[in-house]
């Protein structure tokens, strides 16, 4: 089993529709929690960052952690096709590199 | 505010060559680590650089190495290129070595032919 899990999709959704992204993980000591945007051949880009339990939001991101599931999700409201791209998360002990999923690619259709 | 930076934006190499990428780190982090990006994955841990001296390594072999400078720039070397190390090669800079959250540069994409 992977630290990490990640479906890798692609997902496709008309514009305005609500995305729901999820991770797995299986380390208990992971109290960091990330969601990254990757455009195509670009670097990823840090949409949110959370530490431990409960839920993040910033503008139409939400960010959610469960750490008694081991999962996290990230919703995007009101979609737009300008969010397509490849959504990483990552995962930290603190002192410890990154952890990252596959990553989701998602395309928005307008 | 500068972000992180890397050089240059593309590279091909001949397998068995040596090559050396280049980051700078965005402006008040004091700590870099490497990641390799295969297509279709998520970035793997190369190593960290803090203060100039190597803050730990993923699971990459010597050939892989690098360097940080006083200013916090870094670069990574990697010798005897092999064509499984092609690849995006990304750069992140942090506050510190316990600040999870981490800056990336756009990357080096690395073609060994």
């Amino acid at each position: 089993q992977k630290e990490v899990e990640q479906d890798p999709g692609p997902l496709s959704v008309p514009e305005g529709a609500i995305v729901s992204l999820n991770c797995t993980y299986s380390n208990s000591a992971f109290q960091y929690f990330m969601w990254y945007r990757q455009y195509s051949r670009k670097g990823p880009e840090l949409l949110m960052y959370t530490y431990s339990s409960g839920n993040k939001e910033d503008g139409r991101f939400t960010a959610q952690v469960d750490k008694s599931s081991k999962y996290i999700s990230l919703f995007i409201r009101d979609s737009q096709p300008s969010d397509s791209a490849t959504y990483l998360c990552a995962m930290s002990e603190g002192n410890t590199p990154l952890v990252f999923g596959k990553g989701t690619r998602l395309s928005v259709i307008a | 505010e500068t972000g992180v930076t890397q050089s240059p934006t593309h590279l091909i190499k001949t397998r068995g060559q040596q090559v050396t990428l280049r980051c700078s780190s965005q402006s008040g982090h004091n700590t870099v680590s490497w990641y390799q990006q295969a297509l279709g994955q998520g970035p793997q841990f190369i190593f960290q650089y803090y203060r100039e001296e190597e803050n730990g390594r993923g699971n990459f072999p010597p050939r892989f190495s690098g360097l940080q400078f006083p200013n916090y720039s870094s670069e990574l070397n990697v010798n005897a290129l092999e064509l499984d190390d092609s690849a995006l090669y990304l750069c992140a800079s942090s506050q510190s070595t316990d600040r999870a959250e981490a800056f990336f540069g756009q990357g080096t994409r690395l073609t060994v032919v």
